[in-house]
């Protein structure tokens, strides 16, 4: 199947300053990816729509400024987390599937982000 | 809009004995629906998934799942539960129709006791 590369795995900041994640497509093209993020123990909640060439589209009590999502070439989202708090801690995810004909998305490894 | 229902938060089984994870949903149109076990500060992984092909869905190890229309449900089953399939499992539904954006359920977290 496709494969969704997420990095970094695990990344632990201080609180007030910003971490990127990167979610890769690496051998088919996605023109949308999706951002998912996990609270412990707690199923996973969509955050945003990342579309290829423009903005993304965030989920109803999303702080857009706070996620920022850019898609900037069909392989590559990332997702920044600006001004980081100890309650941005959480597990991210992301996915992309293989557009028109595909039957299923494809999941990154999740990113573990602890904000102290 | 869509959503999914799983019933149980926890199930418990003994190794060697069926498990059944239930799981409802709730569609306007005719969903693609999909099982994800989750282990412990692991990604997702695809168990199976039904896209209005085969109403019997046989997944890796030895997971399956019945879409049942009538009932809208999507149970999933395994005929003897072993160690290793204790995880967070979770039922997703597709969003709207064409899309891949994904409604997850609660989750079920699946422990198996030797």
């Amino acid at each position: 199947g496709a494969v969704v590369s997420q990095h970094p795995s695990r990344v632990i900041c201080k609180s007030g300053t910003s971490v990127k994640i990167e979610c890769r497509s690496l051998d088919f093209q996605a023109t949308t990816m999706f951002w998912y993020r996990q609270f412990p123990k707690k199923s996973l909640m969509l955050m945003a729509t990342s579309n290829e060439g423009s903005k993304a589209t965030y989920e109803q009590g999303v702080e857009k400024d706070k996620f920022l999502i850019n898609h900037a070439s069909l392989t590559l989202s990332t997702l920044t987390v600006t001004s980081a708090h100890p309650e941005d801690s959480s597990f991210y995810i992301c996915s992309a599937s293989l557009g028109q004909g595909g039957t299923e998305a494809f999941f990154g490894q999740g990113t573990r982000l602890t904000v102290v | 809009a869509q959503s999914v229902t799983q019933l149980d938060s926890h199930v418990s089984v003994s190794e060697g004995t069926p498990v059944l994870l239930r799981c409802n949903y709730s569609s306007s149109y005719s969903p693609s629906l999909f099982w994800y076990v989750q282990h412990p500060n692991k990604g997702l992984q695809l168990l199976l998934k039904y896209t209005s092909a085969a109403t019997l869905v046989k997944g890796i190890n030895g997971f399956e799942a019945e879409f049942k229309k009538s009932e809208t449900s999507f149970h999933l089953t395994k005929p003897s539960a072993h160690m290793s399939d204790a995880a967070e499992y979770f039922c997703v539904v597709s969003g709207a129709s064409g899309t891949y954006k994904y409604i997850f359920g609660t989750g079920t977290r699946l422990k198996v006791l030797a």
